[in-house]
């Protein structure tokens, strides 16, 4: 399962709380990303980080922010929670360790998803 | 723009049956395309790829999906169908970054 773990695993918050979804792998992949996944869209990139501390924008990146202070760890944060976050976000990985002209970023895995409810 | 269509958001076979669930790209560059399948209350999970080694991509499960550019079709094919098929079932682009373009998901029912 790649060893990716997210934290919480489920959430119920209150319109403008701020809340951190964490996102933990365990494998040194260099990639990782944020999606949310909402009935009739699909998934959809919120951000992605490629190294610590290098992150960029995904397509629905607005009202969120990211952190990535160490390998390990990708922080997805809503500032102030809104009713239109309400979603089940999922994080996932890729690129492999080593040398760099073996890392391959083709192949994204998935942790098990956080269920987040803003009231 | 690029992207990964999947065509039918429900599709019902019964057990036994030959399962197609349908996705097409648009890109000027073939992409690597990739299959997930999602249970109820999990994360997503690698059905199979394809990275333009061979045409016709052997996955797990028994599924399979056949590539093809001229159709710029990349279809997931079962020839039976087994009740634990019943998922959500995902088709992604990789269209040359780092990043996966998602498909808008195939909820597939086994009628018994």
């Amino acid at each position: 399962d790649a060893g990716i773990t997210q934290s919480p695993r489920h959430k119920v918050t209150e319109t403008g709380t701020p809340v951190t979804l964490r996102c933990h792998q365990t494998e040194n992949h260099r990639y990782m990303y944020w999606y949310r996944q909402d009935p009739g869209h699909g998934l959809r990139l919120i951000h992605y980080s490629y190294g610590v501390k290098d992150t960029d924008k995904g397509e629905v990146s607005d009202g969120y922010s990211v952190s990535r202070s160490k390998t390990e760890d990708f922080l997805l944060t809503l500032e102030s929670a809104t009713s239109s976050q309400t979603s089940v976000y999922f994080c996932a990985i890729s690129g492999t360790t080593g040398l760099a002209e073996l890392e391959s970023t083709d192949t994204q895995y998935f942790g098990p998803g956080t269920r987040l409810t803003v009231l | 723009a690029q992207s990964v269509t999947q065509l039918g958001s429900h599709v019902s076979v019964s057990e036994g049956a030959l399962v197609l669930l349908r996705c097409n790209y648009s890109s000027s560059v073939p992409p690597y395309l990739f299959w997930y399948v999602q249970y109820p209350n999990q994360g997503l999970q690698l059905l199979l790829k394809y990275t333009s080694a061979a045409t016709l991509v052997k996955g797990i499960n028994g599924f399979e999906a056949e590539f093809k550019k001229s159709e710029t079709s990349f279809h997931l094919t079962k020839p039976s169908a087994h009740m634990s098929d019943a998922a959500e079932y995902f088709c992604a682009g990789n269209f040359g970054n780092e990043k996966l373009t998602f498909g808008t998901g195939t909820r597939l029912t086994i009628i018994p």
